[in-house]
């Protein structure tokens, strides 16, 4: 297994242009979640999903949208790149929200200029 | 809201000693608590998941207790290495109503293991 997979792991945008950062699971994890890692504030949630078709906004969600159209992938779309958004973002699955370890991906690094 | 608080910040040790490493939660209603270590640059690893029910959970040189009612964990490293070298992530798996299930974490402690 792959595990949870993530593209790019770098980015660098514009401030104003638009993106999907990518995140794929091959374990057939029902929940999948986006956070974003910054120094002094550690990793917060931006949204998440508890299946298929389902999702949900996290504690950060402003500037994100998300989609579940199959289980496996769990695309992160910044609509209007802003600098605040310069992060390191982190998908993760498990098999459900609640009880279960969650799995985490390698990581994208975005900055925006 | 829950809190999660990790301390110390960095640790700094020779290599052999045995550690421990520290997290408290303001919230005790709680699923699990799931700690992770993070090489610089990449993604988390998980170490070890602790359900609300159990006390402790064992892999290796780690374990990690839990005391929900007090609202503390601690990650005891034994017979510590250079390749321990990471940060240390505590993170609790909770409810709340703004954001759904989520993991709230601690900002981490910072391990250096010295030759």
């Amino acid at each position: 297994n792959a595990g949870v997979t993530q593209t790019p792991k770098f980015q660098v945008l514009k401030t104003g242009q638009s993106m999907t950062l990518q995140c794929a699971q091959d374990m057939n994890h029902e929940y999948m979640s986006w956070y974003r890692q910054d120094p002094g504030m550690g990793l917060r949630l931006i949204h998440y999903s508890v299946g298929a078709g389902i999702t949900d906004q996290g504690e950060v969600p402003n500037g994100y949208n998300v989609s579940r159209s199959t289980t496996e992938d769990f695309p992160l779309r910044l609509l209007s790149a802003a600098p605040s958004q310069t992060s390191v973002y982190f998908c993760a699955s498990s098999y459900s929200g609640l009880t279960y370890e969650q799995y985490f991906g390698p990581g994208t690094r975005l900055t925006v200029t | 809201k829950q809190e999660v608080t990790q301390i110390p910040a960095a640790l700094s040790v020779p290599e052999g000693e045995n550690l421990v490493l520290n997290c408290s939660f303001t919230d005790s209603a709680i699923y699990n608590l799931q700690w992770f270590r993070q090489d610089p640059g990449k993604g988390l690893t998980s170490l070890l998941l602790i359900q609300s029910s159990q006390r402790e959970q064992t892999s290796g040189r780690l374990n990690a207790s839990l005391d929900k009612s007090s609202g503390r964990s601690t990650l005891y490293i034994a017979a510590s290495q250079p390749g321990d070298s990471a940060t240390y992530l505590c993170a609790v798996q909770g409810w709340e109503e703004t954001s759904g299930s989520r993991l709230t974490f601690g900002e981490g402690t910072q391990l250096t293991v010295n030759p």
